[in-house]
Protein backbone atom coordinates (compact mmCIF):
# COMPACT_ATOMS: atom_id res chain seq x y z
CA UNK A 1 0.00 0.00 0.00
CA UNK A 2 1.34 3.53 -0.98
CA UNK A 3 2.19 5.71 2.03
CA UNK A 4 -0.01 8.46 0.41
CA UNK A 5 -2.24 8.33 -2.23
CA UNK A 6 -4.00 10.90 -4.68
CA UNK A 7 -6.77 10.29 -7.27
CA UNK A 8 -4.75 11.19 -10.36
CA UNK A 9 -7.66 12.83 -12.44
CA UNK A 10 -7.57 14.18 -14.54
CA UNK A 11 -10.35 16.80 -13.15
CA UNK A 12 -11.78 19.07 -16.36
CA UNK A 13 -13.62 21.58 -14.88
CA UNK A 14 -14.86 25.36 -16.71
CA UNK A 15 -13.77 28.03 -15.21
CA UNK A 16 -15.30 29.38 -11.73
CA UNK A 17 -16.39 26.04 -10.78
CA UNK A 18 -15.33 24.49 -7.49
CA UNK A 19 -13.29 21.51 -7.42
CA UNK A 20 -12.07 19.00 -4.35
CA UNK A 21 -9.06 17.10 -3.93
CA UNK A 22 -8.48 14.28 -1.62
CA UNK A 23 -5.44 12.60 -0.20
CA UNK A 24 -5.50 9.66 1.82
CA UNK A 25 -2.15 8.79 4.06
CA UNK A 26 -1.28 5.33 5.97
CA UNK A 27 0.72 6.45 8.93
CA UNK A 28 -1.22 7.91 11.81
CA UNK A 29 1.71 9.14 13.31
CA UNK A 30 2.53 11.41 10.05
CA UNK A 31 2.88 15.03 11.85
CA UNK A 32 3.01 17.85 8.61
CA UNK A 33 1.07 18.19 5.33
CA UNK A 34 1.36 20.15 2.65
CA UNK A 35 0.10 20.44 -0.88
CA UNK A 36 2.20 21.56 -3.27
CA UNK A 37 1.37 22.71 -7.41
CA UNK A 38 3.57 22.05 -10.35
CA UNK A 39 3.11 22.92 -13.26
CA UNK A 40 4.49 20.78 -16.62
CA UNK A 41 8.05 20.13 -16.89
CA UNK A 42 8.33 22.38 -13.58
CA UNK A 43 9.55 22.01 -10.50
CA UNK A 44 6.89 21.55 -7.15
CA UNK A 45 6.07 24.60 -5.73
CA UNK A 46 4.51 25.14 -2.36
CA UNK A 47 1.04 25.86 -2.42
CA UNK A 48 0.05 25.50 1.41
CA UNK A 49 0.72 24.00 4.38
CA UNK A 50 -2.20 22.19 6.19
CA UNK A 51 -2.66 22.55 9.85
CA UNK A 52 -5.01 20.58 11.96
CA UNK A 53 -7.79 23.88 12.23
CA UNK A 54 -7.74 23.94 8.32
CA UNK A 55 -6.51 27.11 6.80
CA UNK A 56 -7.62 29.36 4.01
CA UNK A 57 -5.33 31.20 1.40
CA UNK A 58 -7.83 33.55 -0.70
CA UNK A 59 -9.48 30.72 -2.99
CA UNK A 60 -7.68 27.75 -1.78
CA UNK A 61 -8.77 26.35 1.31
CA UNK A 62 -7.09 23.26 2.80
CA UNK A 63 -8.26 20.79 5.51
CA UNK A 64 -7.25 17.86 7.59
CA UNK A 65 -8.94 15.10 8.73
CA UNK A 66 -6.62 13.09 11.34
CA UNK A 67 -9.50 10.46 12.11
CA UNK A 68 -10.03 8.98 8.90
CA UNK A 69 -6.62 10.20 7.62
CA UNK A 70 -7.12 12.40 4.92
CA UNK A 71 -6.20 16.12 3.59
CA UNK A 72 -7.67 17.93 1.14
CA UNK A 73 -8.08 20.81 -0.90
CA UNK A 74 -10.76 22.91 -2.17
CA UNK A 75 -10.38 25.40 -5.18
CA UNK A 76 -13.31 28.07 -5.30
CA UNK A 77 -13.58 29.95 -8.42
CA UNK A 78 -11.21 28.28 -10.57
CA UNK A 79 -9.00 30.12 -13.07
CA UNK A 80 -7.47 28.93 -16.00
CA UNK A 81 -3.89 29.19 -14.46
CA UNK A 82 -4.78 26.45 -11.95
CA UNK A 83 -4.34 23.98 -14.74
CA UNK A 84 -1.45 22.22 -13.17
CA UNK A 85 -0.92 19.17 -11.09
CA UNK A 86 -1.75 18.90 -7.29
CA UNK A 87 0.36 16.86 -5.42
CA UNK A 88 0.08 15.71 -1.92
CA UNK A 89 3.27 15.59 0.18
CA UNK A 90 3.31 13.89 4.16
CA UNK A 91 5.86 13.81 6.74
CA UNK A 92 5.87 11.07 9.24
CA UNK A 93 7.98 13.09 11.91
CA UNK A 94 11.17 12.46 10.75
CA UNK A 95 12.46 15.32 8.97
CA UNK A 96 13.63 13.21 6.21
CA UNK A 97 10.55 11.83 5.37
CA UNK A 98 8.61 12.94 3.11
CA UNK A 99 5.84 11.08 1.15
CA UNK A 100 4.96 12.46 -2.22
CA UNK A 101 1.41 11.41 -3.67
CA UNK A 102 1.56 10.88 -7.63
CA UNK A 103 -0.37 13.98 -8.22
CA UNK A 104 -3.81 14.78 -9.41
CA UNK A 105 -4.06 16.61 -12.72
CA UNK A 106 -6.41 19.84 -13.17
CA UNK A 107 -7.43 21.19 -16.14
CA UNK A 108 -9.45 24.58 -16.39
CA UNK A 109 -11.30 25.00 -19.61
CA UNK A 110 -12.83 28.16 -20.62
CA UNK B 1 12.88 34.39 -1.54
CA UNK B 2 13.80 30.77 -0.97
CA UNK B 3 16.37 29.95 -4.15
CA UNK B 4 17.31 26.57 -4.72
CA UNK B 5 19.38 26.50 -7.98
CA UNK B 6 20.56 23.39 -10.08
CA UNK B 7 23.59 23.79 -12.67
CA UNK B 8 22.03 22.34 -15.49
CA UNK B 9 18.09 22.63 -16.78
CA UNK B 10 19.17 19.93 -19.29
CA UNK B 11 21.90 17.21 -19.75
CA UNK B 12 22.72 14.44 -22.34
CA UNK B 13 25.25 12.11 -20.88
CA UNK B 14 26.88 8.45 -22.79
CA UNK B 15 26.31 4.94 -21.06
CA UNK B 16 29.49 4.58 -18.73
CA UNK B 17 29.84 8.43 -17.87
CA UNK B 18 30.37 9.91 -14.89
CA UNK B 19 27.49 12.43 -14.45
CA UNK B 20 27.85 15.59 -11.59
CA UNK B 21 24.21 17.27 -10.64
CA UNK B 22 24.84 20.52 -8.27
CA UNK B 23 22.47 22.02 -6.46
CA UNK B 24 23.01 25.38 -4.89
CA UNK B 25 20.60 26.92 -1.99
CA UNK B 26 20.98 30.46 -0.17
CA UNK B 27 18.15 29.96 2.32
CA UNK B 28 21.19 28.28 5.16
CA UNK B 29 19.06 25.45 5.09
CA UNK B 30 20.42 22.67 7.27
CA UNK B 31 18.18 19.89 5.04
CA UNK B 32 18.83 19.05 1.40
CA UNK B 33 17.35 16.40 -0.72
CA UNK B 34 17.67 14.92 -4.29
CA UNK B 35 14.79 13.05 -5.85
CA UNK B 36 14.21 11.78 -9.36
CA UNK B 37 10.73 11.88 -10.83
CA UNK B 38 9.18 9.96 -13.16
CA UNK B 39 6.02 9.18 -15.31
CA UNK B 40 3.79 7.58 -12.91
CA UNK B 41 5.86 6.52 -10.27
CA UNK B 42 6.35 10.10 -8.85
CA UNK B 43 9.04 11.55 -6.63
CA UNK B 44 11.25 9.37 -5.30
CA UNK B 45 13.97 10.40 -2.72
CA UNK B 46 17.57 9.45 -3.63
CA UNK B 47 19.54 10.93 -0.84
CA UNK B 48 19.25 13.53 1.37
CA UNK B 49 21.79 15.74 4.16
CA UNK B 50 20.76 17.78 7.19
CA UNK B 51 24.05 18.62 7.98
CA UNK B 52 27.80 19.17 5.96
CA UNK B 53 29.41 15.48 5.07
CA UNK B 54 26.55 14.23 6.77
CA UNK B 55 24.19 11.80 4.51
CA UNK B 56 21.51 8.93 4.13
CA UNK B 57 20.44 6.85 1.72
CA UNK B 58 16.44 7.26 0.51
CA UNK B 59 14.59 4.84 -0.82
CA UNK B 60 16.40 4.40 -4.24
CA UNK B 61 20.00 5.51 -4.19
CA UNK B 62 22.04 2.51 -6.01
CA UNK B 63 23.81 3.53 -8.97
CA UNK B 64 24.55 7.46 -6.85
CA UNK B 65 26.14 8.91 -4.25
CA UNK B 66 26.37 12.42 -3.39
CA UNK B 67 28.80 14.87 -1.40
CA UNK B 68 27.83 17.95 0.72
CA UNK B 69 31.54 19.94 1.39
CA UNK B 70 29.85 23.24 2.34
CA UNK B 71 26.19 23.64 3.82
CA UNK B 72 24.80 25.58 0.88
CA UNK B 73 25.66 22.65 -1.55
CA UNK B 74 24.91 19.27 -2.48
CA UNK B 75 25.97 17.30 -5.35
CA UNK B 76 24.56 13.97 -7.07
CA UNK B 77 27.26 11.75 -8.48
CA UNK B 78 26.58 9.20 -11.01
CA UNK B 79 29.36 6.55 -10.86
CA UNK B 80 28.19 5.06 -14.53
CA UNK B 81 25.33 6.08 -16.01
CA UNK B 82 22.91 4.24 -17.53
CA UNK B 83 20.23 4.62 -19.59
CA UNK B 84 17.69 3.66 -16.78
CA UNK B 85 18.73 6.77 -15.14
CA UNK B 86 17.39 8.69 -17.33
CA UNK B 87 15.08 11.11 -15.51
CA UNK B 88 13.96 14.50 -13.97
CA UNK B 89 16.52 14.99 -11.13
CA UNK B 90 14.96 17.52 -8.50
CA UNK B 91 17.13 19.22 -5.55
CA UNK B 92 15.41 20.56 -2.66
CA UNK B 93 16.27 21.90 0.89
CA UNK B 94 14.58 22.44 4.19
CA UNK B 95 14.55 23.75 7.62
CA UNK B 96 15.65 20.96 9.96
CA UNK B 97 12.85 20.08 11.83
CA UNK B 98 12.92 18.23 15.15
CA UNK B 99 12.62 14.71 15.51
CA UNK B 100 9.07 13.97 15.69
CA UNK B 101 7.56 17.09 15.77
CA UNK B 102 7.20 16.93 11.54
CA UNK B 103 9.32 18.54 8.73
CA UNK B 104 9.28 21.78 7.19
CA UNK B 105 8.06 22.54 3.26
CA UNK B 106 10.64 21.83 1.17
CA UNK B 107 11.93 24.45 -1.59
CA UNK B 108 12.79 22.46 -5.09
CA UNK B 109 14.94 23.64 -7.48
CA UNK B 110 14.12 23.73 -11.23
CA UNK B 111 15.25 20.64 -11.87
CA UNK B 112 17.66 18.66 -14.08
CA UNK B 113 16.44 16.81 -17.44
CA UNK B 114 19.08 14.29 -17.87
CA UNK B 115 18.96 12.23 -20.97
CA UNK B 116 21.64 9.13 -20.95
CA UNK B 117 22.12 7.42 -24.81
Amino acid sequence: RKEVEQDPGPFNVPEGATVAFNCTYSNSASQSFFWYRQDCRKEPKLLMSVYSSGNEDGRFTAQLNRASQYISLLIRDSKLSDSATYLCVVNEGNFNKFYFGSGTKLNVKP
Amino acid sequence: DVKVTQSSRYLVKRTGEKVFLECVQDMDHENMFWYRQDPGLGLRLIYFSYDVKMKEKGDIPEGYSVSREKKERFSLILESASTNQTSMYLCASSLWGMDGQGGYEQYFGPGTRLTVT
